[in-house]
């Protein structure tokens, strides 16, 4: 199984500034076939499911507002807030897709400093 | 609009079984891949099984596998999952997820139904 691997597991940011947070695969989720990262990224907020916000490591999901980024390939990849809003206040996940099962990084609890 | 609905949670004894359902509406359903998801309250995301869109093809998480069971009506835009011999751990909100064309991430999530295992 590829375990997913979140750092940190909380952070507190300012409004308006970045926000960033690591994922790590056990093992790289790059296909060379395609030259594809199987990587995903997860908003949820407080009683709501998750959102996808970026999908093959730095695609963004259609609606999904442009201060969301992804980045990384292999087995390192970030997502990055560049100007933290009230509105993003939630947990995050990551998920590899490269092979069953598929995982989830255990979250990123992001919160107003 | 793209939309998936569960249906099916309770409450239920150590043992018990229980079937949910999952709507889809808005999309081609018979093209897409559908998932299950679970989340213990407060905790993280578990995937737990996934039926390919002609539903010839399932796969499973170790922790459910033998006791849970994917499947799918396409003329109902529905699908199920059967959950056998259930065990307290099972406890959780299940959500049906929708993947896109390409890739199994989740695009479209349900809203999730709780289903409680305790005696």
């Amino acid at each position: 199984d590829i375990v997913m691997t979140q750092s940190p597991d909380s952070l507190a940011v300012s409004l308006g500034e970045r926000a960033t947070i690591n994922c790590k695969s056990s093992q790289s989720v790059l296909k060379s076939s395609n030259s594809r990262n199987y990587l995903a990224w997860y908003q949820q907020k407080s009683g709501q499911p998750p959102k996808l916000l970026i999908y093959w490591a730095s695609n963004r999901e259609s609606g999904v507002p442009d201060r969301f980024s992804g980045s990384g390939s292999g087995t390192d990849f970030t997502l990055t807030i560049s100007s933290l809003q009230t509105e993003d206040v939630a947990v995050y996940y990551c998920q590899q897709y490269y092979s069953t099962p598929l995982t989830f990084g255990g979250g990123t609890k992001v919160e107003i400093k | 609009e793209v939309q998936v609905v569960e249906s099916g949670g309770d409450l239920l004894q150590p043992g018990g079984s229980l079937r949910l359902s999952c709507a889809g509406s808005g999309f081609t359903f018979s093209t897409y891949w559908m998932h299950w998801v679970r989340q213990v309250p407060g905790k993280g995301l578990v995937w737990i099984s996934r039926i390919n869109g002609d539903g010839s093809i399932t796969t499973y998480a170790d922790s459910v596998r033998g006791r849970f069971t994917i499947s799918r009506d396409n003329a109902k835009n529905t699908v199920y999952l059967q959950m056998d011999s259930l065990r307290a751990e099972d406890t959780a909100v299940y959500y049906c997820v929708k993947s896109p064309v390409s890739g199994n991430c989740f695009d479209s999530w349900g809203q999730g139904t709780l289903v409680t295992v305790s005696s």
